[in-house]
């Protein structure tokens, strides 16, 4: 099944520990992203890789860094959380990251910062 | 990408026609009009997208005026998992490579 895989779908941590919310996809897709979700702010980019080995940054990206060293993985980073990180966040893809295309999102990691 | 208005929520029978609108009154010639949802907590689903014409895939239909400037996303048959926020957004053509920006969508409750 075609589908963007996330890890961990929750999460409860403490400020300053590291860790790692693993993003994955299995359609062969170029561009991959990484989305933040509060309440009455929507969904807003935090990074965004158009192919491997290439990034940028999104609207929100203090605070946070991904790597692309292979195509299916795109790896969200915090390395030291804070409680305002508390989030719901959400890996998407789609086969480009220009023209007509659509995102394929997973199904959301609800990290808890305390 | 133009700025889109919707409503904040709407109700809908079971089994009638939910017709959403959506305000972009600044989009572009080269910029489409994308409608997602999400429901509850889960993943923005894609539902249909178009640039000049109608479009209609087995999820929905979409309606867009000659002007561009407003659309309509159409779900003929409502049904309560229908219910849920569903975003209009415009995006370029040429590949603004930072993607969708969602705003807070319209809220649908499909009532029994």
């Amino acid at each position: 099944e075609a589908q963007v895989t996330q890890n961990p779908r929750y999460l409860i941590t403490v400020t300053g520990k590291k860790l790692t919310v693993t993003c994955s996809q299995n359609m062969n897709h170029e561009y991959m992203s990484w989305y933040r979700q509060d309440p009455g702010l929507g969904l807003r980019q935090i990074y965004y890789s158009m192919n491997v080995e290439v990034t940028d940054k999104g609207d929100v990206p203090e605070g946070y860094k991904v790597s692309r060293k292979e195509k299916r993985n795109f790896p969200l980073i915090l390395e030291s959380p804070s409680p305002n990180q508390t989030s719901l966040y959400f890996c998407a893809s789609s086969l480009k990251g220009s023209g007509a295309n659509v995102l394929t999102f997973g199904a959301g990691s609800r990290l808890t910062v305390l | 990408d133009a700025k889109t208005t919707q409503p904040p929520s709407m109700d809908c029978a079971e089994g009638r026609a939910a017709n959403l609108p959506c305000n972009h009154s600044t989009i572009s010639g080269n910029e489409y009009v994308y409608w997602y949802r999400q429901i509850h907590s889960q993943g923005p689903q894609y539902i249909i997208h178009g640039l000049k014409n109608n479009e209609t895939n087995e999820m929905a239909s979409l309606i867009i005026t000659e002007d561009r400037k407003s659309s309509t996303l159409i779900l003929p048959h409502a049904t309560l998992r229908d219910t849920a926020v569903y975003y209009c957004i415009v995006r370029r053509f040429s590949g603004s490579a930072r993607q969708l920006t969602f705003g807070s969508g319209t809220q649908l409750t499909v009532l029994p």
